[in-house]
């Protein structure tokens, strides 16, 4: 069974950055047949995809984030990172990462997620 | 962005109901339109993809229609576990978009 979950820092100071860590277990991330993917949801709000990263380290992000925005994998981990910085109050939210299922594009497996709170 | 428009907003139904949903892009998204169910604390949950396509193990109450820009999802038979919040999303141009969400209450 697939599993994914997510880690870091629930607390981070406006300015800094924010950095969380997706653990996969059940499947490799060093797969072709997914894109590894992250997604937040604003308090009492919808869904805003962030980005993907693909096995070979391919990125691709959503431009209204993509100026802060970072991604990395670590296939001998089986993890994937999300480093946004320069977070201000309005990057409070509940971060998920999810499998992206490629052909065709949608998130079939989730991790539980978890809420970052930006504040000092 | 292409803009994702769900209706309505929120609904009330009883169990063994037949409730629709639905969800209209800014622009057309062909067939590249997905739903989810996130029940309150948890991770959205994949239902159907491409528009008709029921995800694996997702009961056949579910079903999705539409093509273009106008899309619809059906839920048979409302069972005690469907009452929870609807997303629409488009893949078909990045960045992938989402809809308000629609939330389906007991009556």
């Amino acid at each position: 069974q697939v599993h994914l979950q997510e880690s870091g820092p629930r607390l981070v100071k406006p300015s800094q950055t924010l950095s969380l860590t997706c653990t996969v277990s059940g499947a490799s991330v060093n797969s072709g047949s997914y894109y590894w993917s992250w997604i937040r949801q604003l308090p009492g709000k919808g869904l805003e995809w962030i980005g993907y990263i693909y096995y070979s380290g391919v990125t691709h992000y959503n431009p209204s984030l993509k100026s802060r925005l970072l991604m990395s994998i670590d296939t001998s981990e089986n993890q994937f990172s999300l480093s946004l910085n320069s977070v201000t109050a309005a990057d409070t939210a509940m971060y998920f990462c999810a499998r992206d299922m490629r052909a065709p594009t949608a998130f079939d497996l989730w991790g539980q997620g978890t809420m970052v709170i930006v504040s000092s | 962005d292409i803009q994702m428009t769900q209706s309505p907003s929120s609904l009330s139904a009883s169990v063994g109901d037949t409730v629709s949903i639905t969800c209209r892009a800014s622009q057309s998204v062909n067939y590249y339109l997905n739903w989810y169910q996130q029940n309150a604390g948890e991770a959205p949950k994949l239902l159907i993809h491409s528009a008709s396509s029921l995800q694996s193990a997702v009961p056949s109450r579910f079903s999705g229609s539409g093509s273009g820009t106008d899309f619809t999802l059906t839920i048979s038979s409302l069972q005690p576990e469907d009452f929870a919040t609807y997303y629409c999303q488009q893949t078909y141009s990045s960045p992938w978009t989402f809809g308000q969400g629609t939330r389906v209450e007991i009556k």
